[in-house]
């Protein structure tokens, strides 16, 4: 079945540490994105990438990096410049194109040690 | 600029009741909308999707209605079970800026048996 997989589902971080969140989809989708989800909110986008190699700072890139090397991957590092790291981290795809949903992945929660 | 506005939750409600969540949009040109529900520790699932106005988009016993007079794509079904107990998003998506999406803050729907 085709899909968004994201991984660690869980994760912790150490102060000063940098951590790297996987997200690969098979679904042969053009663009990829990563958002930031706190309790009780709506989503935040904090990166998004429309073809390979190229990628764009949503609204709050700040301590965040990606990389899309390959149609199929968007890892999102999260850096120790972001101080309130503390959130659900949502990948999602969508085909290129007028009308088409964002499809997501089931999320990784990253905690602080 | 674009923005979407949801009801406040949560909203409880006894098995088999009638159900409205409230959404209102704010975009400066041709939006497409969705509904997308979230499951507790799981990311967004589309659940409908209308992309011109007076489009009625409808699944799993859920429908709305894009009303561009009213700017509204309030999300209805006739009869909830328990297993609709989630979280619910509103978001319109705009195509002339990347197909980026704009998303509520989410409303969390309780269903008591």
């Amino acid at each position: 079945d085709g899909g968004i997989t994201q991984s660690p589902k869980y994760l912790f971080r150490k102060e000063g540490q940098n951590v790297t969140l996987s997200c690969e989809q098979n679904l042969n989708h053009d663009a990829m994105y990563w958002y930031r989800q706190d309790p009780g909110q709506g989503l935040r986008l904090i990166y998004y990438s429309q073809i390979v190699n190229d990628f764009q700072k949503g609204d709050i890139a700040e301590g965040y990096s990606v990389s899309r090397e390959k149609k199929e991957s968007f890892p999102l590092t999260v850096t120790s410049a972001q101080k309130n790291p503390t959130a659900f981290y949502l990948c999602a795809s969508s085909p290129a194109g007028r009308n088409q949903p964002q499809h997501f992945g089931d999320g990784t929660r990253l905690s602080i040690l | 600029g674009n923005s979407v506005t949801q009801m406040e939750g949560p909203v409880t409600l006894s098995e088999e009741a009638f159900l409205t969540i409230n959404c209102t949009y704010t975009a400066t040109g041709y939006p497409s909308l969705f509904w997308y529900v979230q499951y507790p520790g799981e990311g967004l699932q589309l659940l409908l999707k209308a992309t011109k106005a007076d489009d009625k988009g409808s699944n799993k016993g859920f429908e709305a209605t894009y009303r561009k007079e009213t700017t509204s794509f309030h999300l209805e079904k006739g009869s909830v079970q328990v297993s609709d107990s989630a979280v619910y998003f509103c978001a319109l998506s705009d195509f002339s800026n990347f197909n980026k999406f704009y998303f509520g803050s989410g409303t969390k729907l309780n269903v008591k048996p």
